[in-house]
């Protein structure tokens, strides 16, 4: 079945280091893929998404990749802040079933010291 | 801006007790669903609903749950008898055409 492999956590970074958060999957056909993000004490917030290889998702200066080559989706920012401390997940979504679920990764939690 | 919310934010039960978990999604979103998080572990997907029936449910969605849209913006997920392992963070969500989805802040179901 279709599946999502992510980085394992925690991270933890200087302000203004350099981010990056593994993601790959497994998906037959051509999935969206996402970036959610959960801040401390609320729900799971949309990051960014892409639809098709190629495309690049773009939000709060973070950016992923659709490689469908490489079936990977790694989130990226150049240069992190305390406020992006938060667990983030990827996610696909998978029609396979009927209606348009999405499958998660594990959540990678990070943290930016100042 | 419009977003779906949860009550409530924590619950605590008793094995065997039946729980109501509620969800008002997004007004003009047409598709809805559950998800759950046991601590540690992935986001896991339970139901998901369109058009007043459920139109996928995973293996986790056994006898024990049900949901339903008693009034048009309600959305709720009953779990008739609470289990141990049914602890965990329950998170509701909604999309309009299958767009992405909107969660909301989750509710964290402890079973005592």
């Amino acid at each position: 079945g279709n599946s999502v492999t992510q980085m394992e956590g925690p991270v933890t970074l200087s302000e203004e280091a350099f981010l990056t958060i593994n993601c790959t999957y497994t998906a037959t056909g051509y999935p969206s893929l996402f970036w959610y993000v959960q801040y401390p004490g609320e729900g799971l917030q949309l990051l960014l998404k892409a639809t098709k290889a190629d495309d690049k998702g773009s939000n709060k200066g973070f950016e992923a990749t659709y490689r469908k080559e490489t079936t990977s989706f790694h989130l990226e920012k150049g240069s992190v802040q305390v406020s992006d401390s938060a667990v983030y997940f990827c996610a696909l979504s998978d029609r396979t079933g009927g209606s348009e679920k999405l499958v998660f990764g594990k959540g990678t939690k990070l943290t930016v010291n100042p | 801006e419009p977003e779906v919310t949860q009550t409530p934010s924590h619950q605590v039960t008793q094995m065997g007790q039946e729980v109501i978990l509620r969800c008002v999604p997004i007004s003009n979103h047409l598709y809805f669903y559950w998800y759950r998080q046991i601590l540690g572990q992935k986001v896991e997907f339970l139901v998901s609903f369109y058009n007043n029936e459920i139109s996928e449910k995973s293996e986790i969605f056994d006898d024990q749950f049900s949901v339903e849209r008693p009034d048009g913006s309600n959305f709720t997920l009953k779990i008739r008898s609470t289990k141990l392992e049914d602890s965990a963070m329950y998170f509701c969500a909604s999309n309009r055409d299958r767009a992405e989805a909107f969660f909301g802040q989750g509710t964290r179901l402890t079973v005592v």
